[in-house]
């Protein structure tokens, strides 16, 4: 099946830092997703992108659709201590039925204020 | 209110033990999804539904069950939960229209089987 394969698996960063996370993964995708999970709740929809390589920033978010449709990456700038929980990529396929979606496992970011 | 909602939070049960899950969404989406939380693996699909009396198997559906008899409800049942079965389990929804491929999730199930 489709996997992502996204890294880092978790950062421990100091407060005004900049970060970045990608996913990779073998099989095409025609939409890229980023989610945000904080402690207790579930994942948020961060950026959605349908173009390859598509750029799009939200605030301090930044984030890229690979042009080979294969892989995209986030970028958070100056970071804050909100912006701790967990980071996931995902992914819907050419190839998927229905409407699902294929989550990479995560990042974990720690903001240290 | 609008969205989407969990029942329960928490969920503690014993092994062989048949437990439902609930979820309820307000949006009248046409797909509905459970997915199941596990450090190391991110989030597996577990079952999802196109629409009432419509549903398919995931990425890992063995020991699940669900029903769809309604829009807006899509339980998930444990039939006889086991230890491996524990887990955060998280339903989500979306509308399924052309692009709008979105999932809006609740706040998840931690369920512990014992």
């Amino acid at each position: 099946g489709q996997q992502l394969n996204q890294s880092p698996q978790s950062m421990f960063i100091q407060e005004g830092e900049d970060v970045s996370m990608n996913c990779t993964s073998s099989s095409i995708f025609n939409t890229w997703l980023w989610y945000k999970q904080e402690p207790g709740e579930g994942p948020v929809l961060l950026i959605a992108l349908y173009k390859a390589g598509e750029l799009t920033s939200s605030g301090r978010l930044t984030a890229q659709f690979g042009i080979t449709r294969k892989d995209g990456f986030l970028n958070i700038s100056a970071s804050i201590p909100s912006d701790v929980g967990i980071y996931f990529c995902a992914g819907h396929g050419y190839n998927n039925a229905g409407n699902m979606l294929t989550f990479g496992g995560g990042t974990r970011l720690m903001v240290k204020p | 209110d609008a969205g989407i909602t969990q029942s329960p939070r928490y969920k503690i049960t014993e092994t062989g033990r048949q437990v439902t899950l609930m979820c309820h969404q307000t949006w009248s989406h046409s797909y509905m999804f459970w997915y199941r939380q596990d450090l190391g693996h991110g989030l597996r699909l577990i079952y999802y539904s196109a629409a009432a009396d419509i549903t398919d198997k995931g990425e890992v559906p063995d020991g699940y069950v669900v029903s769809r008899s309604k829009t807006e409800n899509f339980p998930l049942t444990l039939e006889s939960a086991t230890r491996s079965q524990t887990s955060v389990y998280f339903c989500a929804s979306s509308e399924g229209l052309g692009l709008v491929t979105e999932a809006f999730f609740g706040q998840g199930t931690r369920l512990t089987v014992v």
